[in-house]
């Protein structure tokens, strides 16, 4: 069981938007930012948002991420075949003095 | 540009310990606000954050696995390692090593390791 609560799938079809939603407590997300990453079939995870809301400058601005409290979304607009792949929320917990992550939601784009 | 690359047996006993050492190329382990760490991924399911090291050597672990985890650094051969004591086969994985980013703004993992499988099993 992951400390970060996240759908276990998602789907679109192409150009539309979607969002995934991520769950925590004040002890994790409430308290500290969340990063998302992406992680394509075979592939190793690379860092998608983070600080909540930032996208490293090869991330397209199709992706962007907001958090309220202790729950973070992933929005993905314009959605695109290629990206079709598993995507966590993590973040610090700062009472396990831990990373944590979500349990990764499957998107699929039909 | 910095790439990292995980390597070591690709069979484990049960019981036994699991070793697998992470190599940096193309820039300097000890350069930088950076803290090492190791994260795991059993197939078809999420990543686990097993633990992590600073350059000064000071680690974090999580707490569900520090009983057995040993994280290390060496310096001069640009390596971090990871000792995993009395395995499972729920310890079966992809084991990623991954850099930290850590500063007072931003904290992320910013590289990561291909993965090395470790498969434990008699």
């Amino acid at each position: 069981q992951s400390v970060l609560t996240q759908p276990p799938s998602a789907s679109g079809t192409p150009g539309q938007r979607v969002t995934i939603s991520c769950s925590g407590s004040s002890s994790n997300i409430g308290g500290n930012t969340v990063k998302w990453y992406q992680q394509p079939p075979g592939t190793a995870p690379k860092l998608l948002i983070y600080s909540n809301n930032q996208r490293p400058s090869w991330v397209p601005d199709r992706f962007s991420g907001s958090k309220s409290g202790t729950s973070a979304s992933l929005a993905i607009s314009g959605l695109q075949s290629e990206d079709e792949a598993d995507y966590y929320c993590s973040t610090w917990d700062d009472s396990l003095n831990a990373w944590v992550f979500g349990g990764g939601t499957k998107l699929t784009v039909l | 540009q910095v790439q990292l690359q995980e390597w070591g047996p690709g069979l484990v006993k049960p019981s036994q310990t699991l070793s697998l050492t992470c190599t940096v190329s193309g820039g300097s382990i000890s350069s930088g606000n950076y803290y090492w760490s190791w994260i795991r991924q059993p197939a078809g399911k999420g990543l686990e954050w097993i633990g992590r090291i600073y350059t000064s050597g000071s680690t974090n672990y999580n707490p569900s696995l520090k009983s057995r985890v040993s994280i290390s650094i060496d310096t001069s051969k640009n390596q971090l390692s990871l000792k995993m004591s009395s395995v499972t086969a729920a310890d079966t994985a992809v084991y990623y090593c991954a850099r930290e980013v850590s500063t007072s703004v931003r904290r992320y993992f910013d590289l990561w390791g291909r993965g090395t499988l470790v498969t434990v099993s008699s």
